[in-house]
């Protein structure tokens, strides 16, 4: 069974840009989560995506946001870009009877200059 | 709230030591609890998981950990280490009631000297 996809791998934006990310999850999997990693600030939770539906956010500004489609595949955007927004954005699937273990990508590296 | 503490962002060990990776938690309810490990350049990898049952939890690549609840503990060990070990390491809580939503340490970078 194939693993969780994202893409693009690497991206490079300007500040006050807008980018898109995508994450297409394992097979049968509903649940789709998103993580921003940082050497500062460590994994963070930004938000869960079940059958089309938020269910869960973190504590992130509105200028992130996500959704799911109806075949489970994911994108986060991400407008007005900020210098801090530099990060490895990690997009995780789990399928519906699991104790909330995690499939993890390998990541969407994004660099704002 | 969940929490998680690593002690120490840096561990180093020689090749066939002990590998002891501290964690500790702070949860309101029964926690499930998680070691992933993270090589350069890629995502997270599951080495295992505690939820239910069992305390001592074995996962890939000859790792387990103990979930001590009297210690809030949660610490990750492998007999001995070897050179592809060498990754950080992060540990991380969820419960029944946070969906998809993990709670993560800071990590721990493992090092392994010849």
């Amino acid at each position: 069974k194939a693993g969780v996809t994202q893409t693009p791998r690497y991206l490079i934006k300007t500040r006050g840009q807008q980018v898109t990310l995508s994450c297409s999850p394992i097979s049968g999997h509903r649940s789709v989560s998103w993580y921003q990693q940082t050497p500062g600030q460590g994994l963070q939770f930004l938000f869960e995506y079940f059958s089309e539906t938020q269910r869960n956010k973190g504590n992130f500004p509105g200028r992130f946001s996500g959704r799911q489609f109806s075949n489970s595949r994911s994108e986060m955007n991400v407008s007005t870009l900020e210098l801090g927004d530099s990060a490895l954005y990690l997009c995780a699937s789990r399928p519906d009877s699991s104790y909330n273990e995690q499939f993890f990508g390998p990541g969407t590296r994004l660099t704002v200059l | 709230a969940q929490s998680v503490t690593q002690l120490g962002s840096h561990v180093s060990v020689s090749e066939g030591a002990l590998v002891l990776l501290r964690c500790n938690y702070s949860s309101s309810v029964p926690p499930y609890l998680f070691w992933y490990v993270q090589y350069p350049n890629q995502g997270l990898q599951l080495l295992l998981k505690y939820t239910t049952g069992a305390t001592l939890v074995k996962g890939i690549n000859g790792f387990e950990a103990e979930f001590k609840k009297s210690e809030t503990s949660f610490h990750l060990t492998k007999p001995s280490a070897h050179m592809s070990d060498a990754a950080e390491y992060f540990c991380a809580v969820s419960s029944y009631n946070q969906g998809g939503k993990l709670i993560f340490g800071q990590g721990t970078e493992l090092s392994v000297k010849p």
